[in-house]
């Protein structure tokens, strides 16, 4: 993988109901990975940054965990609520102090 | 604080002419970086500062310059706007490499070249 790939692009869900989606990025020269939530018409915003292999980091319903060797990252949300819709970006860090961002995955949550 | 701020909200050009999008924070960080939002695309990294006087190009820099003579301030200077140009600017900065800290990201700009 050269890219950071996020899947899905676009998910409905329920309000209440639980959700994941996934981050791929390269695991050579892979330093860190980073969660941004991103409400429409405003800006991104941090919500993880992941270093270590099996992190596991959470703030309130939203958690996420890390996978170095495999290369990929999941966040989870628990319990859905209206406030969560927006897009989720996953990016990556490298020892070269690059960092790419993926596509983003646009969550939208139905009332 | 302000944290990151970021004018003119939006902007329209003609092709041709030049402008400077401005960039300001007020959180004392060393790493700046400027970035364009383009349906379908993630966030591109056009050029980016380690510190006051240090600059260098990112993803995307052709047709933009940068200079960083503060440590608040990072302007971004479109030299003669195309329409390839048309997009959604960030600007944002970091304590430390933005590879391993979380950015700080300002309003954004929408520039439209007509």
């Amino acid at each position: 993988i050269l890219n950071v790939e996020q899947s899905p692009q676009s998910l409905h869900v329920q309000e209440g109901d639980s959700t994941n989606f996934t981050c791929s990025f390269p695991s050579s020269n892979f330093y860190a990975l980073h969660w941004y939530r991103w409400e429409t018409a405003k800006s991104p915003e941090a919500l993880f940054v992941m270093t270590l292999n099996g992190d596991e980091k959470k703030k309130g319903r939203i958690s996420a965990t890390l996978n170095t060797k495999e290369g990929y990252s999941y966040l989870y949300i628990k319990g859905s609520q209206p406030e969560d819709s927006a897009t989720y970006l996953c990016a990556s860090g490298n020892r070269d102090d690059k960092i790419i961002f993926g596509k983003g995955t646009r969550l939208h949550i139905l009332p | 604080n302000a944290g990151v701020t970021q004018t003119p909200k939006f902007q329209v050009l003609k092709t041709g002419q030049s402008m400077t999008l401005q960039c300001a924070q007020d959180m004392n960080h060393e790493y700046m970086s400027w970035y364009r939002q383009d349906p379908g695309m993630g966030l591109r990294l056009i050029h980016y500062s380690v510190g006051a006087g240090i600059t260098d190009q990112g993803e995307v820099p052709n047709g933009y310059n940068v200079s960083r003579s503060t440590t608040e301030d990072f302007p971004l200077r479109l030299l003669s706007a195309a329409p390839s140009q048309t997009s959604v600017y960030f600007c944002a900065s970091s304590y430390g490499p933005t590879s391993t800290y979380e950015q700080y990201f300002g309003p954004g700009t929408r520039l439209t070249v007509t």
